[in-house]
């Protein structure tokens, strides 16, 4: 198994300003992804973060406003940009162990006023 | 991503087998068949994945059927920890370093005491 950790855990937020959360792996991944869970749904993969270049967007999502950084091959972080209620939702980060497992974060729960 | 569907939810009562069901009927060649769960208020976990072959591990089995139409996983003996929603996802392995999840609504299951 591996662990992972996010931070902040959860954050209000004001409409307008930008969240950025912290991904941190317990050992080198291959890959990391961000996922939004809003609320009552599933999750939705938001992009691969890439390490040493730019992530790979899902349809629906842009750089400009979900901004990904991956340092490194144990970090990575997701800024929520220009926030609006619509943000609210569970933020995931995952790494890909063991050649085909996902293991989760447990979430940055966000809510934005 | 080739389509999975699951029952909304399922019960089950503590300490007996519980069979949860996915269908993908359009499934290609290269999918693997991948299951998840989420435990309430935390990130998926990883369960079991496979190809053709039925497959086991410490904490479940998982049931494909000759046509990998459909596929069962199998917990053999339910405790309350095992409440949590169960997603079946299709993985396609073609095209390289793929490794994206796409969750659909997933199996609610209950476990009664």
């Amino acid at each position: 198994s591996a662990v992972i950790s996010q931070k902040p855990s959860r954050d209000i937020c004001q409409r307008g300003t930008s969240l950025t959360i912290q991904c941190q792996v317990d050992s080198q991944v291959t890959m990391m992804f961000w996922y939004r869970q809003q609320p009552g749904q599933s999750l939705t993969l938001i992009a691969t973060a890439n390490q040493g270049s730019e992530a790979t967007y899902e349809s629906g999502f842009v750089i400009d406003k979900f901004p990904i950084s991956r340092p490194n091959l144990t970090f990575s972080t997701l800024t929520v940009s220009n926030m609006s209620p619509e943000d609210s939702s569970i933020y995931l980060c995952s790494a890909l162990k063991r050649g085909d497992e996902q293991y989760f974060g447990p979430g940055t729960r966000l809510t934005v006023t | 991503d080739a389509k999975t569907t699951q029952p909304n939810s399922m019960e089950s009562n503590e300490e007996e087998p519980v069979h949860l069901p996915c269908n993908h009927s359009t499934i290609s060649g290269t999918d693997y068949i991948h299951w998840y769960r989420q435990l309430p208020s935390q990130g998926p976990e990883y369960v079991i994945h496979g190809l053709t072959s039925n497959v086991n591990n410490r904490m479940a089995s998982l049931a494909i059927a000759e046509d990998r139409k459909s596929s069962t996983l199998i917990l053999h003996r339910a405790t309350l920890r095992d409440a949590a929603v169960y997603y079946c996802i299709l993985r396609d392995v073609s095209g390289g370093s793929n490794y994206k999840l796409t969750f659909g609504k997933g199996t609610l299951l209950t476990v009664n005491p």
